[in-house]
């Protein structure tokens, strides 16, 4: 199995709806986070939480919101989606104390709004 | 300057060459650099960390500039194989506005052809 799976793998839906995408590891790691990638536009932070308590906004926040349900689970969720958030999200942990590790990503979740 | 930069590419070389892509970075006082391989709509996977006096890995060489503010990736008898992205990520110093979470760049892409 993997260390870090998201769910769904891919979903299409509709302008209006409210998605849920979730993530979850079996590496132990308190930091987990939130991207979305779009082509020529690179990866950009959406959410992330360092502990079950602790939740933060990325660069990209607005239309989305998030809840850490435990440590291993990390779900992110469009209440109204829109057509500009088709893109590819990925979720990612991130082990230790400092800034010695690398993130771990999962396999992505490709999200089209129509 | 923007925070974390990379040329984008393509890097079309033949099978057999040696490639080199560098990463510039603005924050001197970055802590910990990264390498990452993306295939094409897959996720990013760690290829290797940064270290100060250099490292090695195979047939891949990653250096540390910190005068200059540049890391650099050497992949050396490139394989058909080695075509994808690669992004670099780097860990800013912890401050009022950064929780020291990586920052990307928008990668580099290279193809190996026959």
């Amino acid at each position: 199995d993997a260390d870090v799976t998201q769910t769904p793998r891919n979903r299409i839906t509709k302008t209006g709806k409210r998605i849920m995408l979730e993530c979850s590891q079996t590496k132990g790691h308190d930091r987990m986070y939130w991207y979305r990638q779009d082509p020529g536009l690179g990866l950009r932070l959406i959410y992330y939480s360092f502990d079950v308590k602790d939740i933060n906004k990325g660069e990209i926040s607005d239309g989305y919101s998030v809840s850490r349900q435990a440590q291993a689970k990390f779900s992110l969720s469009l209440e109204s989606a829109i057509p500009n958030q088709t893109a590819l999200y990925f979720c990612a942990t991130r082990g230790g104390q400092g800034s010695a590790y690398g993130y771990t990503f999962g396999s992505g979740t490709r999200l089209t709004v129509v | 300057r923007k925070e974390v930069e990379q040329d984008p590419g393509p890097f079309n070389v033949p099978e057999g060459a040696t490639v080199a892509f560098n990463c510039t970075y603005s924050n001197s006082a970055s802590q910990s650099f990264f390498w990452y391989r993306q295939d094409c709509r897959k996720e990013p996977k760690l290829l290797m960390s940064v270290y100060s006096s250099g490292n090695e890995d195979g047939r891949f060489t990653a250096q540390l500039n910190r005068a200059s503010q540049y890391i650099s990736l050497l992949i050396r008898d490139s394989k058909l194989s080695d075509s994808a992205t690669y992004l670099c990520a780097v860990n800013p110093p912890l401050s009022e506005g950064s929780q020291g979470n990586l920052i990307f760049g928008k990668g580099t892409k290279l193809s190996v052809k026959p």
